[in-house]
């Protein structure tokens, strides 16, 4: 069975501080993907990242940065100098490498104030 | 581009009414589609997945139903609502093969009150 948890319920951070949003997974696939979804007020799901197991080069996109340690089954998530639009819910999720499932985390909800 | 549109929004349906939310995706062929339901301050819980036209599987055993009449409709029904199916219905869709593991891409969801 996959599981992913997401620890951290709820952050609040004043902007331009740098924060970190962690995600552990159990899977017993060799093989898996691990995904990030930011989830704004509005409802809709946006998809950020895709990252294979085999691949544990941590990403950087702008302000965003993920770090994948296969040694401890994370794939953590830090936003550099946060803004108020960085503010939503975001989820970890798990698939495995032969079919397309998502197992979400129960989200971490952050909150980024002036 | 590809867009994916879920009506009605937001829907208020007392105890033991039917309901059809439904879902198309713009933009792209043979899609598969998905079905996700988000409990209130839950994470998101697939229901049902459609890698074709009449294809459905489903992930949990409950009131609703999936059906996909065309390539790129994908609906979900209920012939009788219960309380505990309140909640925000996402649908998504994804390309390439079911057997790989490729993103998702979500609609705009539909808020389910059962009242």
């Amino acid at each position: 069975a996959q599981k992913v948890t997401q620890a951290q319920t709820e952050i609040s951070v004043v902007e331009k501080e740098d924060v970190t949003l962690d995600c552990v997974y159990e899977t017993r696939d060799t093989t898996y993907y691990l995904f990030w979804y930011k989830q704004p007020p509005s409802g809709e799901l946006v998809f950020l990242i895709r990252r294979n197991s085999f691949d544990e080069q941590n990403e950087i996109s702008g302000r965003y940065s993920w770090n994948f340690q296969k040694s401890t089954s994370s794939f953590n998530f830090t936003i550099t100098a946060s803004q108020v639009v960085d503010s939503a819910v975001y989820f970890c999720a798990l698939s495995p490498g032969t079919a397309s499932k998502l197992t979400f985390g129960t989200g971490t909800r952050l909150q980024v104030t002036l | 581009s590809q867009t994916i549109h879920q009506w009605p929004a937001t829907l208020v349906q007392p105890v033991g009414s039917p309901l059809s939310l439904e879902c198309t995706v713009e933009g792209t062929s043979n899609p598969n589609l998905y079905w996700y339901r988000q409990a209130a301050g839950r994470g998101l819980q697939l229901l049902f997945y459609s890698v074709g036209i009449g294809q459905i599987s489903s992930e949990v055993p409950q009131n609703l139903s999936a059906s996909r009449p065309q390539d790129r409709q994908f609906i979900l029904s209920s012939k009788k609502l219960l309380l505990s199916d309140s909640g925000f219905y996402l649908c998504a869709w994804s390309v390439g093969s079911y057997l790989s593991s490729y993103e998702q891409y979500f609609g705009p969801g539909t808020r389910l009150t059962v009242t």
